[in-house]
């Protein structure tokens, strides 16, 4: 199962700032903190990734808390083909390896 | 780089019948994962490979289905016999993976919109 928790949906009115909360209390100190999208009929996309330093790309914004047991995802502008299914996910180790497991994610819909 | 990619796009099949489902991961990745997609499940794994070799396959729900990897760079996902059940987006993706607690990015196809009737 996955550890992170996700509230299953949010809006954001276009233009403003979307920010994105992720639960995942029980993270390792050697796991990452990945988020992914999806937008409809599609595979999911990479968007960031971070440990416990916040990070920042073209894409988005990654705030790990101090203890890194949450984190927020922030797209800063969004637009309406933001509206897609974002994923939080930690790794998760197996036999060595690193397997990402999905959870629900939370549903984001950018309105007008 | 083309990405992963996996064929067919769609397929509509008859219960019964089999299905494969296949995909070409990135070059030089050397993990690949199956999951399948579903309203009432959301994205599940099915099975995982490194290095070619079947590492976890827990996810895969019964004996109808299986999957091999022949070579680093191609993959199948076969369902026999299917059942309407089966019914689903089914995703391939890969990843070049260190085991080493390094971040890497696992990259998706566009997946397989798979429909038994």
């Amino acid at each position: 199962d996955a550890k992170t928790t996700q509230p299953p949906s949010m809006d954001c009115a276009e233009g403003r700032a979307a920010n994105l909360p992720c639960n995942h209390s029980t993270i390792s100190g050697n796991e990452y903190v990945y988020w992914y999208r999806q937008i409809h009929s599609q595979g999911p996309q990479y968007i960031i990734h971070g440990l416990k330093n916040n990070e920042t790309n073209e894409m988005a914004s990654l705030i790990i808390t101090e203890d890194r047991k949450s984190s927020t995802l922030i797209l800063p502008h969004a637009t309406l083909r933001d509206t897609a299914v974002y994923y939080c996910i930690v790794r998760v180790a197996s036999g060595g390896s690193y397997i990402p497991t999905f959870g629900r994610g939370t549903s984001l819909i950018v309105h007008p | 780089d083309a990405g992963v990619i996996q064929s067919p796009r769609h397929e509509v099949t008859e219960m019964g019948q089999e299905v494969t489902l296949r995909c070409k991961p990135i070059s030089g990745h050397n993990s690949l994962f199956w999951y399948r997609q579903t309203m009432m499940r959301g994205l599940e794994l099915l099975i995982y490979f490194n290095n070619n070799v079947p590492i976890d396959d827990s996810g895969m729900p019964e004996d109808r289905f299986s999957a091999k990897m022949p070579n680093a760079s191609f993959s199948t996902l076969k369902i026999q016999p299917s059942e309407p059940r089966d019914s689903a987006v089914y995703f391939c993706a890969s990843i070049l993976s260190h085991g080493t607690g390094a971040g890497n990015t696992i990259y998706f196809g566009e997946g397989s919109w798979l429909t038994v009737v």
